[in-house]
């Protein structure tokens, strides 16, 4: 089965400061990777996705992930973060062919 | 993006009331999902169906049921409530009939007390 961690429960950066967000995943072979943010009181809007190919992915308000295999790691990163980033962000795994279910890390709390 | 709903956004009962959660989605998505979250923790999957008359338990135990009657609906029912139920209740769907890849995408959520 597989897992996700979220290493840092909670990050504060200056506006305009650069960001980034760890994740790490347990799975046998190459997974779907995905990055969520929830505002206070909200549901969970997509942010970016990785399936295969290029292993930089681009989504949107400015963020980017990279998926390294060799650190088993899809880091969220932003160059110069904006107040209205401050969120809480969710990485997330899938097995390729299931949607059966995706396992969620535990969350990263970003102050701005 | 799809269009996913849920009703009522909010919603604070007393114990023993039976309640039922409202999700609907507009994009024909054949896959839809039941997630329960409480603050500030991750989300964790009690219910997801396939189709029409498909419906399966998740990974984390519910007293809840679902039913799957038509592709865009997916109730979720408390038949007695109670204030272990408090919590975020969040849908999603996943999976165009066009086959793409299976993203799944995500209503407001339900805020459920149980007093």
């Amino acid at each position: 089965a597989q897992s996700v961690t979220q290493p840092d429960i909670h990050i504060t950066v200056s506006e305009g400061a650069s960001l980034e967000l760890r994740c790490n995943y347990s799975y046998g072979a190459t997974p779907y990777l995905f990055w969520y943010v929830q505002s206070p009181g909200q549901g969970l809007q997509l942010l970016l996705k990785y399936f295969s190919g290029d292993t930089l992915v681009q989504g949107i308000k400015g963020f980017e992930a990279e998926f390294k295999r060799s650190q088993s790691s899809f880091n969220l990163r932003k160059p110069s973060v904006h107040w209205s980033d401050a969120a809480e962000y969710f990485c997330a795994v899938g097995a390729p062919g299931s949607a059966r279910q995706l396992t969620f890390g535990s969350g990263t709390q970003l102050t701005v | 993006e799809a269009d996913i709903y849920q009703t009522p956004r909010y919603l604070v009962i007393g114990t023993g009331k039976k309640i039922t959660l409202e999700c609907s989605q507009t994009m024909g998505h054949d896959k839809m999902y039941w997630y329960q979250q409480d603050p500030g923790m991750e989300l964790h999957l009690i219910h997801y169906s396939y189709g029409v008359n498909s419906t399966e338990k998740g990974d984390l135990s519910s007293e809840s049921t679902v039913s799957r009657i038509r592709t865009e609906h997916f109730p979720l029912t408390l038949e007695s409530a109670r204030p272990s139920h408090t919590s975020q209740y969040l849908c999603a769907s996943s999976a165009p009939r066009d086959g793409s890849t299976d993203t799944q995408y995500f209503g407001p959520g339900t805020r459920l007390t149980v007093l």
